[in-house]
Order: structure tokens, then sequence, then C-alpha cells
């Protein structure tokens, strides 16, 4: 596979569930991010992972917890969400956290119930 | 705070036609690139183009270009001989430093619509 995947591309859950959201990137890239995309809002940064390492958490509740095992993946895991917390997920990836251009994967819609 | 306008919601286009979206940012940098991302509806978001700041030409790529009017902090894309398969969500988005690295800025969108 090339570029920025992501599993699963749809996922229900309930309030009391914990699901985890995957992507993977095959570019060789060394940061990755999580965005959170609403209807009739501008994309949400969520988290910004550099060499594995977490560089930024713009307020995000606890219930999402990310994790970058390696450069090359980045996991967002959910428990006790909220209604309000459906949304399209998207990962994205770029050379370093500078001026690079980030390649974004196809997103996760999820539905929280 | 930074942020990005796009004033058009929807905007659409006839096949083959010349179509331009708008967008207006604000920020106090003088260094900082902009870009256009295309989001089908398969939801992949695509790169259209990206333009840096301290350039004055203008950025094209194939039939896609850019009028970056740094002065009035305006971005626009143009789309020529628009085809069925531009039919897109269109986000105009520039990068800025915010704290330990550099950030994302995006605005609304914009829907554009192709007619046969």
């Amino acid at each position: 596979e090339t570029g920025v995947t992501q599993t699963p591309r749809h996922l229900v859950m309930g309030m009391t569930n914990k699901k985890s959201l995957k992507c993977e990137q095959h570019l060789g890239h060394n940061a990755m991010y999580w965005y959170k995309q609403s209807a009739k809002k501008p994309l949400e940064l969520m988290f910004v992972y550099s060499l594995e390492e977490r560089v930024e958490n713009n307020s995000v509740p606890s219930r999402f917890s990310p994790e970058c095992p390696n450069s090359s993946h980045l996991f967002l895991h959910l428990h006790t969400l909220q209604p309000e917390d459906s949304a399209l997920y998207l990962c994205a990836s770029s050379q370093d956290t500078g001026r690079e251009t980030q390649y974004f994967g196809p997103g996760t819609r999820l539905l929280v119930l | 705070a930074q942020t990005v306008t796009q004033s058009q919601p929807e905007m659409s286009v006839q096949e083959a036609e010349t179509v331009t979206l708008s967008c207006t940012y604000d920020t106090s940098e003088s260094d900082y690139y902009l870009f256009w991302y295309k989001q089908p509806p398969s939801r992949q978001m695509i790169l259209v183009i990206r333009q840096e700041a301290y350039k004055q030409q203008n950025a094209t790529e194939n039939r896609f270009s850019v009028n970056f009017q740094k002065a009035a902090k305006s971005f626009s894309l143009k789309i020529s001989d628009s085809q069925l398969g531009d039919a897109a969500m269109y986000f105009c988005a520039y990068w800025v430093w915010g704290g330990s690295q550099g950030n994302l800025i995006f605005g609304k969108g914009t829907k554009l619509s192709v007619k046969p």
C-alpha cells in the first residue's frame, strides 16, 4: 500500500464502548497528526507526534488517547465517547513538523450512539 | 486569532469552464505557506497546490493556479477547463508556527459542483 491508510473506514460505537482507530503511513515521514472534521466546521488539530513523541495536544478530552509506537503507526484509542464526538477523524503525516506538506488518509467516519 | 475565511460555501461551474474559489486569511507572520486541498466524496484529502509566502510568482499545477495577494492576505484558486472529477470540497489552509511546531489552519471549505 502507498500513502496514508486508515482503518476502519466506518465505526459505530456506544458511549460505553472502547475502540481504536489505526493509521499507517508508508511515506517514511517523521511526523503524524490526528484531526477531527465535523460538519460546517474547519478541521481541528487534535494531536501531533514527531519521532514518536507527542509535541502537541490541543486541549483534547481525555476520552481520546493517542499512541504512536513507531514513526509509521498512529492510534487513537476511544472510550466513553459522547454523541458530539461523532465526526470524520483524519490522520496525516509529513516529513517533519516544519513547513512540509501534510498528506492525509481517507479518514474514519465515527458515529457514537 | 489566526483564521482562514472561505466566503463561498458552495460554487457551481459548467464543465470546461473556469471557476475561482476565494480565500482570505489573517496572520501577523511574514513567513508562511499556503495550501489548497481537495476532498472528494471518497473523503481523501488531496493536496492541489502549495504557495510559499516569500515567493511573488503564483504557483500553478496544470489546470490549477492561484492568485496570491500577500498584502491583501488573499489566496484564490482558479480551476481552468473544469472536469467532472473536480467536483469536491476545497479547503484553503495556511501553515504557521504555533508552540513547538507548525500548525495547519483550515477554512470551512467550499463545495464545488461541476455540471455536464
